[in-house]
């Protein structure tokens, strides 16, 4: 099963930031994703982190606002940029494999404050 | 439509009792997966069980049992004997190959009290 290791795991902003967030996965992986869960509710797919071309984002999300890298197969970051108090969330980052069974895999989270 | 329905925002249990998760899922997929995930207060998410839409038996594991029923597009997750260590919020999710996506239910919070 694949290890993720996300950082920073928590952080407090000023409003207009901008944050990076890192996934290191420990294997090679093709499906990476990034999750965005306000407070006291469910998980909102942002977007699909592809390997040497731009993520694939989700209705509601677009880039300028969380551009997001892909430069290999086992990293990946998502900035969320221009920061306001809305987008105080935990950010996941999620591997799938699909070699036999499909398997999907969550690093710990960041929990971002916007003040 | 995809989606999956949790319809029980939050349940209140005392400790001992027995108590069901429910989860409906729609799909036009023939094959997909299901998943629960634990979500304590620290806020990872701790990976419970995976079913694929062809395996259809039940599964125990401690506490823990699920009913997967494709005739009612459900996946229900029971715990027997809930303990105060059990309170978290529960999500069901949804893979589907069509897509390549996971979507998850609203989730169920779950207090078990002493």
């Amino acid at each position: 099963s694949a290890v993720i290791s996300q950082k920073p795991s928590r952080d407090i902003c000023q409003r207009g930031t901008s944050l990076t967030i890192q996934c290191q996965v420990d294997s090679q992986v093709t499906m990476m994703f990034w999750y965005r869960q306000q407070p006291g509710q469910s998980l909102t797919l942002i977007a699909t982190a592809n390997q040497g071309s731009e993520a694939t984002y989700e209705s509601g999300f677009v880039i300028d606002k969380f551009p997001i890298s892909r430069p290999n197969l086992t990293f990946s970051t998502l900035t969320v940029s221009n920061m306001s108090p809305e987008d105080s969330s935990i950010y996941l980052c999620s591997v799938v494999e699909r070699s036999g069974n499909t398997e999907a895999f969550f690093g710990q989270g960041t929990r971002l404050t916007v003040v | 439509a995809q989606k999956v329905t949790q319809a029980q925002t939050e349940i209140s249990v005392v400790e001992k009792e027995d108590v069901t998760l429910d989860c409906v899922y729609e799909t036009r997929d023939t094959t997909y997966y299901l998943f629960w995930y634990k979500q304590p207060p620290s806020g990872e998410l701790v990976f419970l069980i995976r079913r694929n839409s062809f395996d259809e038996q039940n599964e125990i594991s401690g506490r823990y049992s699920w009913n997967f029923q494709k005739s009612t597009s459900s996946f229900n997750f029971t715990i027997t004997a809930s303990q105060v260590v059990d309170s978290a919020v529960y999500f069901c999710a949804l893979w589907m190959d069509s897509s390549y996506k996971l979507i998850f239910g609203s989730g169920t919070r779950l207090l078990v009290r002493p």
